[in-house]
């Protein structure tokens, strides 16, 4: 499966849009996009995942380039809940045996 | 949507014990289960693949004879940290797939965090 890399670390303002990207260069045509966030002390949370289209959701909107290189999960209205750790990751097949990287700690401030 | 639950959500044991983890898929039928391993500030590690009715695929690294994994039903894989030390506190999480749906994402359960005195 290809990989990813993020950010360590990002801050975003309360109400206002959070964007976090992925790299992943070396995706191949049959792998997807997927996007997980884990809150402190909780299990994984699935966000969204696509393929080569634009998704959204109740959630998120998942942006991916043209070229599938890389992408950009929004978050539109950030929360203070909404701080976690947010993993990009991509691979191909079912969404079986998913391999964390480090992700971005996303911290929504006041 | 799906929900996967955890059982116990904390546990504290003695040094040389062992301890059951429950992992259920309450509204849906897994035949594929997964768990995994935190330590504090790093990420999720898999530790094994649990398939209903065979044996667990254990990830390298990992010891099968101190990770106890059975999966006798198609709603409940358990996971038996044995003769506990230490070293294997940390938070376990378990995943499960829903069968026959294809690029569907995994559902987590909120996560075992282990304490071993």
């Amino acid at each position: 499966d290809a990989k990813t890399t993020q950010p360590t670390s990002m801050d975003c303002a309360e109400g206002r849009a959070a964007n976090l990207p992925c790299n992943h260069s070396t995706i191949s045509g049959n792998e997807y996009v997927y996007w997980y966030r884990q809150i402190h002390s909780q299990g994984p949370q699935y966000i969204i995942h696509g393929l080569k289209n634009n998704e959204t959701n109740e959630m998120a909107s998942l942006i991916i380039t043209e070229d599938r290189k890389s992408s950009t999960l929004i978050l539109p209205h950030a929360t203070l809940r909404d701080t976690a750790v947010y993993y990009c990751i991509v691979l191909t097949g079912t969404a079986s045996k998913l391999t964390f990287g480090t992700g971005t700690r996303l911290q929504v401030t006041l | 949507g799906a929900v996967v639950s955890q059982h116990p959500s904390r546990v504290i044991c003695k040094s040389g014990t062992s301890v059951k983890i429950e992992c259920r898929s309450l509204d849906f039928q897994a035949t594929t289960m997964f768990w995994y391993r935190q330590f504090p500030k790093q990420s999720l590690m898999l530790m094994a693949t649990s398939n209903e009715g065979s044996k667990a695929t254990y990830e390298q690294g990992v010891e099968k004879d101190k990770f106890l994994i059975n999966h006798a039903s198609l709603t409940l894989s358990t996971l038996t940290v044995t003769s506990a030390h230490p070293e294997d506190s940390s938070f376990y999480i378990c995943s499960a797939e829903s069968p026959g749906t294809a690029h569907s994402p995994l559902h987590f359960g909120n996560g075992t965090r282990l304490t071993v005195t």
